[in-house]
């Protein structure tokens, strides 16, 4: 069965630089989620859309913005990238909106920011 | 918001063994709770769930409980062996977003 499609898997960017990360849900999927993971931690939510329009927000840093085109794939675009920002960015995708379960995972961006 | 626990950080066990992670929730909101389990440099794979009108599932050796007055659930993955080895992560989600517990590094040795 088709997963979540994510791209690049690997990322090397400088300081100041911007990034963007692509996803791609499972087919029918209109619900996607971004989440970020530093080195042993869990994974935090930044923020999701379903239906083209963003249902949620968590720690999103205001230099990072997204969004959900026509055909559901997100885009995570980031500017202005800090140290702080090497991690693995994960893009879940799910059907109905919030509240209705069942998250399915890609396999992550890792993102080295040096 | 919702705030997730998670017992123990880490569980080494012997292959064969039983192995026990305990999450405990803040929300009394939240009604799903599923459970994934991560392998190094891959995204988490969701294993089981449960929602909150079941008090227990069981798929083969996974099964987990949940106690919605207490508000918490567990994670029983009984015969371990060594591919169980990774890390577990129990949720919850109710109206918001699923938020994480911390993780629990199981290590199953032969």
């Amino acid at each position: 069965a088709a997963g979540v499609i994510q791209s690049p898997r690997h990322l090397i960017k400088e300081k100041r630089e911007t990034a963007t990360l692509k996803c791609y849900p499972i087919p029918r999927h209109d619900t996607v989620y971004w989440y970020q993971q530093g080195p042993g931690q869990d994974p935090q939510f930044l923020i999701s859309f379903y239906e083209k329009m963003q249902s949620d927000k968590g720690s999103i840093p205001d230099r990072f913005s997204a969004q959900q085109f026509s055909d559901y794939h997100s885009e995570l675009n980031m500017s202005s990238l800090e140290l702080g920002d090497s991690a693995l960015y994960f893009c879940a995708s799910s059907f109905g909106g919030r509240a209705t379960g069942e998250l399915f995972f890609g396999e992550g961006s890792r993102l080295t920011v040096l | 918001g919702e705030n997730v626990e998670q017992h123990p950080s880490t569980l080494s066990v012997q292959e064969g063994d039983s192995a026990v992670i305990k999450c405990t929730y803040s929300d009394s909101a939240s009604n799903y709770f599923p459970w994934y389990k991560q392998e190094l440099g891959k995204g988490p794979q969701l294993i089981i769930d449960i929602r909150s009108n079941v008090g227990e599932k069981k798929d083969q050796r996974i099964a987990v409980t949940l106690n919605k007055t207490a508000k918490h659930f567990s994670l029983h993955i009984t015969e371990t062996q060594p591919e169980d080895s990774a890390v577990y992560f129990c949720a919850a989600q109710g109206f918001q977003k699923l938020v994480f517990g911390t993780g629990t590094r199981l290590l199953v040795s032969p």
